[in-house]
């Protein structure tokens, strides 16, 4: 069975620097890798979609990377803000309707 | 722009009750999911459906049904609500394949926190 790993579970960072958050998958036989942020007590926000075709996306402030053979994604977050703060989650999509969460990285970034 | 809509943000029921979560997508996706979220334990899906009045179990249905009708709204039932059944539930939609034939990505909704007391 897939198995999603994010780390670190927790970071706090002051505002304005870059930063990288790390996924990883034991199975390598993805369709996907999407990245999403929840705020406490809300849904999920999509950031980015990785086809397993594709080795990265950009959307704004963020960048994530997708290195299928190794089993590792990243998302890059430039000049982080306050706002930026949430728990980000990645999920791996492996069948038609088979979609593994990691177990979330919680940022906070410091004004 | 595009979207899921939970009909309620937050709701309280008794036990017994039978309880209807609403889910609705406007952006005429095949694919509908219900999750649940519980600390510790992350997102466990609940039912899908991959198209109108076809559903299927996913890691945890007992306790549960659901309803698709319309393309567009999926329900989730909670036949006679109980406390362990106490939590955020979180409802999906995705294309089956977008238009480039790739897989689709997932929108969630914003959440309905169900507490049964």
């Amino acid at each position: 069975k897939q198995e999603v790993t994010q780390i670190p579970a927790a970071l706090s960072v002051p505002e304005g620097e870059n930063l990288v958050l790390n996924c990883s998958f034991t199975d390598s036989a993805i369709y996907n890798l999407q990245w999403f942020r929840q705020d406490p007590g809300k849904g999920l926000t999509s950031l980015l979609l990785i086809q397993s075709s594709q080795r990265e996306q950009t959307s704004g402030r963020l960048n994530a990377s997708l290195d299928k053979s190794s089993g590792r994604s990243t998302l890059y977050i430039a000049a982080s803000q306050p706002g930026d703060s949430a728990t980000y989650l990645c999920a791996v999509k492996t069948g038609a309707n088979n979609l593994f969460f990691g177990t979330g990285t919680r940022l906070t970034v410091i004004p | 722009d595009v979207k899921v809509t939970q009909s309620s943000r937050y709701l309280v029921k008794r036990t017994g009750e039978k309880v209807f979560l609403e889910c609705v997508q406007d952006m005429d996706h095949e694919n509908m999911f219900w999750y649940r979220q519980d600390p510790g334990l992350g997102l466990r899906l609940i039912y899908f459906s991959y198209d109108v009045k076809m559903k299927e179990k996913g890691d945890i249905p007992e306790g549960y049904s659901v309803s698709r009708e319309k393309k567009e709204r999926f329900s989730l039932i909670l036949e006679s609500a109980s406390t362990n059944q106490t939590s955020m539930y979180l409802c999906a939609s995705s294309l089956r394949w977008d238009t480039l034939g790739r897989n689709g990505g997932y929108t969630f909704g914003s959440g309905t926190r169900l507490t049964v007391v």
